[in-house]
């Protein structure tokens, strides 16, 4: 099982309140990403990072944003939250697996289950 | 556009029988394709992942196959069990991009 952690699990709180979701990996990988899925449905990319002190926008538009200032640690913050920021936020590490075809392997933490009211 | 699909959108089958996932892809150029099961309430976990010379790769009671000729994967699970009862995700990755496009997956059941 991956080393990859999430906090919290899960969260229900009022519109307009800012929040930050935790996460952190202890296998020293440089790639980490931040995915938004909600029930039933694919998992979008929202914002990812090659290594500390990067950071960029996925493919899906989203009003959080994420810092990495160590390479274990990779939160994402909403300001300001709102009904529509309700779903389920993947945090997910890569390492790099070399071969004859290299890819990065990803290993998905737990989830943080977010509910707007 | 890059896109993954995959059928059925869910499947109930009887407990200690067999059953194949389909996965479909238009993600050029193609790279890996993995297949992720995700429990409940959890995150994804890596069953499987094929590179473009790999046509079939087994973990377990399952087995994948790719055919990146008609860009078409599936997931065949032997023998089911209860604890088999969750979303199986095909995932695609293209050559030179760090992000992957993913299906929106098989809601598979095992029934007693």
């Amino acid at each position: 099982e991956a080393d990859i952690y999430q906090t919290p699990r899960y969260l229900v709180i009022g519109t307009g309140k800012k929040i930050t979701l935790e996460c952190s990996q202890t296998m020293g990988h440089d790639k980490m990403y931040w995915y938004q899925q909600d029930p039933g449905m694919e998992l979008h990319l929202i914002h990812y990072s090659y290594g500390v002190n990067s950071t960029e926008k996925g493919d899906l538009s989203s009003e959080s944003t994420v810092s990495r200032i160590r390479t274990e640690h990779f939160p994402l913050t909403l300001e300001s939250a709102r009904p529509s920021h309700t779903s389920q936020y993947l945090c997910a590490s890569s390492s790099l697996v070399q071969g004859l075809h290299s890819y990065n392997e990803q290993f998905f933490g737990p989830g943080t289950r977010l509910t707007v009211l | 556009k890059n896109q993954v699909e995959q059928s059925p959108q869910s499947l109930i089958i009887l407990e200690g029988k067999n059953c194949t996932l389909q996965c479909n892809y238009t993600v050029s150029p193609f790279s890996n394709l993995r297949w992720y099961k995700q429990d409940t309430g959890r995150g994804p976990v890596s069953l499987t992942i094929m590179t473009f010379s790999e046509n079939t790769k087994s973990n377990g009671r399952y087995t994948a196959t790719l055919d990146a000729d008609t860009k078409q994967s599936s997931l065949h699970i032997t023998a089911s069990q209860l604890s088999d009862s969750a979303s199986y995700i095909c995932v695609v990755s293209a050559t030179g991009f760090q992000k992957l496009v993913f299906g929106t997956g098989t809601r598979l059941l095992v029934s007693p």
